[in-house]
C-alpha cells in the first residue's frame, strides 16, 4: 500500500504571492491533518479534515486555508506568502478522526524568499 | 503552541547503549504518543499509549505514562547507528470530534559506532 503522498516536495515561492500543497492519504483513511514545521522546533497543527468537513483549526491567520475532496485528498492553501512561512509543510492521515495514530507524509518544503 | 518539553534536548550515545528521553505535557490527554523523524523528513509512528495505561512496549521500545506528574519517557534499548534521528512525542487532548495533536520540541539522538 502506498502510504501518505504530497507534493511537490520543494517550492521556492516569493513574498506576497499563493501557494498550494497537495497531500493523498492512506487508501481507507478518511481524516487528513495539516501541520507546519519550522526548523527546529516541532510541528503545529493547522487543520484537520474528515469526510470533507473542517473539525479543527489551530492557531493560524485567515491567509491559510484547506479543503477535502470526496476521494479524501487534500489542499492546503496559503495566500500572501511572508518570510516566516518558510517550513516543512505535513499532511497526516488517519482511518478515524480521533485518537489514533496518525500517518505522516514526506512533507512539502516551502522557501519562501 | 507547544504543549511540552522533551528532554534532553540532544543525546549522544554509543551503539549499544540504552537511550531515554522524557517528555512532559501540560494538559489532560487521551493518549501520548511518540514519533520519529529522520533529517526534517516525515514523522514516522512509533508507539501510542492511552492514558488508562502506565507502560507499553514495541520491540526494542519502551514507554511509560505518568498522568499524575503529566511526563513520559521512551526507552530505547541496544541503540543503533539507525535509531540516530529527533524523536518527538505528541498529546492528543481531544474529545472525540476531531484529533490535534501537540508535538513537544524533540530530542535529537545521536548514535555513534
Amino acid at each position: 500500500d502506498a502510504g501518505v503522498t504530497q507534493s511537490p516536495t520543494h517550492l521556492i515561492k516569493t513574498r506576497g504571492q499563493h501557494v498550494t500543497l497537495r497531500c493523498s492519504p492512506i487508501s481507507g483513511h478518511k481524516s487528513v491533518s495539516w501541520y507546519q514545521q519550522v526548523l527546529g522546533q516541532g510541528p503545529q497543527f493547522i487543520f484537520q479534515y474528515y469526510e470533507k468537513e473542517e473539525r479543527g483549526r489551530g492557531n493560524f491567520p485567515d491567509r491559510f486555508s484547506a479543503r477535502q475532496f470526496p476521494n479524501y485528498s487534500s489542499e492546503l492553501n496559503v495566500n500572501a506568502l511572508l518570510l516566516g512561512d518558510s517550513a516543512l509543510y505535513l499532511c497526516a492521515s488517519s482511518w478515524i478522526v480521533a485518537r489514533t495514530e496518525a500517518f505522516f507524509g514526506q512533507g512539502t518544503r516551502l522557501t519562501v524568499v | 503552541s507547544q504543549q511540552g518539553e522533551e528532554d534532553p534536548q540532544a543525546l549522544s550515545i554509543q551503539e549499544g547503549e540504552n537511550a531515554t528521553m522524557n517528555c512532559s505535557y501540560k494538559t489532560s490527554i487521551n493518549n501520548l504518543q511518540w514519533y520519529r523523524q529522520n533529517s526534517g523528513r516525515g514523522l514516522v509512528h512509533l508507539i501510542l499509549i492511552r492514558s488508562n495505561e502506565r507502560e507499553k512496549h514495541s520491540g526494542r521500545l519502551r514507554v511509560t505514562l505518568d498522568t499524575s506528574k503529566k511526563s513520559s519517557s521512551l526507552l530505547i534499548t541496544a541503540s543503533r547507528a539507525a535509531d540516530t534521528a529527533s524523536y518527538f512525542c505528541a498529546t492528543d487532548a481531544n474529545t472525540g470530534t476531531a484529533s490535534k495533536l501537540t508535538f513537544g520540541t524533540g530530542t535529537r539522538l545521536q548514535v555513534t559506532l
